[in-house]
C-alpha cells in the first residue's frame, strides 16, 4: 500500500512570504494530486502532475518521480490561501488499483496579514 | 457551469434511521467516488464506481450502500448498521477510475454533507 506524507502538518505565515508544502510516497505512481480543502469542508483540485512542473498563478508544483516526492510551492502568499493543503496517490503498487487513493493527512496553512 | 453538487450540506439524524446522501453531476464523468472525513484524519475511501450499474466497496463500506443508476447520480445510504456515522462525506468524481497507471484527469469534489447523528 502507497504511504502518503504531508510535511508540515501545520504551517504558520506572514502575508506575501514564500510557501513550501512536502509530499513523499513510498510507491511509484502514475500521478500525484494536490488538493486545497476550504474552511467550510469543499475541496478543489489544484493539480495533476505525473513529471517536471506545473504552474497556476501563484501555485507551483513539483513532481521528482524517482525520488518520489513533491512540492506544492505559493508564491507571495496571501490571508485568502489559508485552507487545508493535501496531497493524494493512486493506493496500490503495480497491477490494478482502481479506485484508491491514498491521502495524506493534510498540511493546515494559516497566513497572517 | 459544471459540476458536482451534494445535498443536503448538513443532516441531523436519530440514532436507528437510514439516510441518504444525494451527490449528482453534470460533467460526463465515468468514475464516481464516496469518501469519509473523520477530524485529523485524511479521505477515506467508501464506495466508487466505474459505470453506471456497477460499483465497487472501498476501505470503508460497512454500513453504507450505494446505487449508480444513472451516470450523474451516485447516491450514499447510511444505514443504522454504520456504527459511527458522524462524520463529513466528500462525493467526487473523475473521467476514469484510478489505477496505478492510469492517468484519470483532474478530480472533481462536491462541498460535502455533514452527518450528525444524535
Amino acid at each position: 500500500k502507497n504511504e502518503v506524507e504531508q510535511s508540515p502538518q501545520n504551517l504558520t505565515a506572514q502575508e506575501g512570504e514564500f510557501i513550501t508544502i512536502n509530499c513523499s510516497y513510498s510507491v511509484g505512481i502514475s500521478a500525484l494530486h494536490w488538493l486545497q480543502q476550504h474552511p467550510g469542508g469543499g475541496i478543489v483540485s489544484l493539480f495533476m502532475l505525473s513529471s517536471g512542473k506545473k504552474k497556476h498563478g501563484r501555485l507551483i508544483a513539483t513532481i521528482n518521480i524517482q525520488e518520489k516526492h513533491s512540492s506544492l510551492h505559493i508564491t507571495a502568499s496571501h490571508p485568502r490561501d489559508s485552507a487545508v493543503y493535501i496531497c493524494a496517490a493512486p493506493a496500490n503498487a503495480g497491477g490494478t488499483s482502481y479506485g484508491k487513493l491514498t491521502f495524506g493527512q493534510g498540511t493546515i496553512l494559516t497566513v497572517h496579514p | 457551469d459544471g459540476g458536482i453538487t451534494q445535498s443536503p450540506k448538513y443532516l441531523f439524524r436519530k440514532e436507528g434511521q437510514n439516510v441518504t446522501l444525494s451527490c449528482e453531476q453534470n460533467l460526463n464523468h465515468d468514475a464516481m467516488y464516496w469518501y469519509r472525513q473523520d477530524p485529523g484524519q485524511g479521505l477515506r475511501l467508501i464506495y466508487y464506481s466505474q459505470i453506471v450499474n456497477d460499483f465497487q466497496k472501498g476501505d470503508i463500506a460497512e454500513g453504507y450502500s450505494v446505487s449508480r443508476e444513472k451516470k450523474e447520480s451516485f447516491p450514499l445510504t447510511v444505514t443504522s448498521a454504520q456504527k459511527n456515522p458522524t462524520a463529513f462525506y466528500l462525493c467526487a468524481s473523475s473521467h476514469r477510475v484510478f489505477g496505478q497507471t492510469t492517468n484519470t484527469g483532474e478530480l472533481f469534489f462536491g462541498e460535502g454533507s455533514r452527518l450528525t447523528v444524535l
